[in-house]
């Protein structure tokens, strides 16, 4: 596996409410990158974190935030849930090198909004 | 923006078949990447092309990347059950990956 971990697993939430998906990097990776995975659809990139700092947005509403730690764990923040919302949220860690990273997805934590 | 678009969206092929799954890019790409997602399960990074007309090979797994580097393609030589899953390109830009919407292959025995 890719060593990187996501929490939780699953979780159910309703519209409106806020939630906070966590993801561990794997070892020695200093970006993280954060993924909505709609079903039956690619992944669509929200954003890139890179040494705490965001470097990269996708097309997403700013009620969708970020953190990035100095162990370079990550937070993804979702305010006022709606239904779209409902979807696998996945991280990516990757070794900023200069050249172009390869990225290594953490297993997803699937949300469903109600 | 970057849109990647692959083709077909599915495939269901007995096991032996060969399989063919193309990407084409609304714009020149620095690179591509190749995931594969099993069903449930989350991408696994299956190869980058850089170059353009490279291509490589995994075993009975073969990648190529146009001249333009617009476009691509993964072509599985004689199926085996266990290939079954999505397969996703990626292109790659500054700090983003765009996905396609993948091909879902499915395979009998």
């Amino acid at each position: 596996e890719t060593g990187v971990t996501q929490s939780p697993t699953h979780l159910i939430k309703t519209r409106g409410q806020q939630v906070t998906l966590r993801c561990s990097s794997q070892s020695g990776h200093n970006t993280v990158s954060w993924y909505q995975q709609a079903l039956g659809q690619g992944p669509q990139f929200i954003f890139q974190y890179y040494r705490e700092e965001e470097n990269g947005r996708g097309n997403f509403p700013p009620r969708f935030s970020g953190l990035q730690f100095p162990n370079y764990s990550s937070e993804l923040n979702v305010n006022a849930l709606e239904l779209d919302d409902s979807a696998l949220y996945l991280c990516a860690s990757s070794l900023r090198t200069g050249g172009t990273d390869t990225q290594y997805f953490g297993p997803g934590t699937r949300l469903t909004v109600l | 923006g970057q849109q990647v678009m692959q083709i077909p969206q599915y495939q269901h092929v007995q096991e032996g078949e060969d399989f063919t799954t193309y990407c084409n890019s609304s714009t020149t790409l620095s690179n591509i990447q190749w995931y594969k997602q099993r069903p449930g399960g989350h991408p696994v990074f299956l190869i980058q092309l850089v170059k353009s007309g490279e291509v490589k090979k995994q075993k009975r797994l073969t990648f190529q990347f146009g001249e333009a580097k617009k476009n691509s393609s993964l072509h599985i030589t004689a199926t085996q059950t266990t290939d079954v899953g999505t397969y996703f390109c990626a292109g790659s830009g500054y700090s983003t990956l765009t996905f396609g919407k993948g091909t879902m292959l499915l395979v009998s025995p």
